[in-house]
């Protein structure tokens, strides 16, 4: 079935530093990709998505990029601050309106930046 | 507001009891989806739907059930609690459209004793 695999588990880095996550997807027609960050005590809540027909996407400090071909995305944040702490969940689905709209989501990669 | 609203927010109860977590939202959307998750752990999909009359069993074995009669309206039941049911559920619903946002309710954390 649908499988979405997310590295790392954890993630510690400087305040200022970049960090980078990582995730790969076994369904090869998938081709909607979001990013949901969930902080503590908190629902999650999406900050960025890209679909197939765009290699990278940027929003400010926060940027995506997906390798078709290789059926792996990844979430690159910049100058990371202490509020960029959380838990981010990476995630796959079919994209149209059919009735296949299964939302498969990554482990989580816990991110803590220490200022 | 356009919303997704789940009730309880916090619920403890014994062993063998009958629950159901409500959840309902205002956005008019037709799809809606139960997510069970630990602390700051994995999302796992238990249970969604695509519209009224429509259930379907997510990718984590799950006893409880769920049902449709209503488009703002997905509740989950579980006839019998255990100890090992104790976790997070999380509600959300998602527009028409396969790409769009997924919005999460603020989630029922389930405690059985």
């Amino acid at each position: 079935g649908e499988n979405v695999e997310q590295h790392p588990s954890t993630l510690s880095v400087q305040e200022g530093d970049s960090a980078v996550i990582k995730c790969t997807y076994s369904d090869s027609a998938s081709n909607y990709f979001p990013w949901y960050k969930q902080e503590l005590g908190k629902r999650p809540q999406l900050i960025i998505d890209i679909r197939s027909n765009v290699g990278e996407k940027k929003d400010q400090r926060i940027a995506v990029t997906l390798n078709k071909t290789a059926k792996h995305f990844s979430l690159h944040i910049t100058e990371t601050q202490p509020e960029d702490s959380a838990v981010y969940f990476c995630a796959a689905s079919r994209g149209g309106s059919s009735n296949t709209g299964k939302l498969i989501f990554g482990q989580g990669t816990t991110l803590q930046v220490k200022p | 507001e356009a919303d997704i609203y789940q009730t309880p927010r916090y619920l403890v109860i014994g062993t063998g009891k009958k629950i159901t977590l409500e959840c309902s939202q205002t956005m008019g959307h037709d799809k809606m989806y139960w997510y069970q998750q630990d602390p700051g752990m994995e999302l796992h999909l238990i249970h969604y739907s695509y519209g009224v009359n429509s259930t379907e069993k997510g990718d984590l074995s799950s006893e409880s059930t769920v049902s449709r009669i209503r488009t703002e309206h997905f509740p989950l039941t579980l006839e019998s609690a255990r100890p090992s049911h104790t976790s997070q559920y999380l509600c959300a619903s998602r527009g028409l459209a396969n790409t769009g946002e997924l919005f999460f309710g603020e989630g029922s954390r389930l405690t059985v004793l």
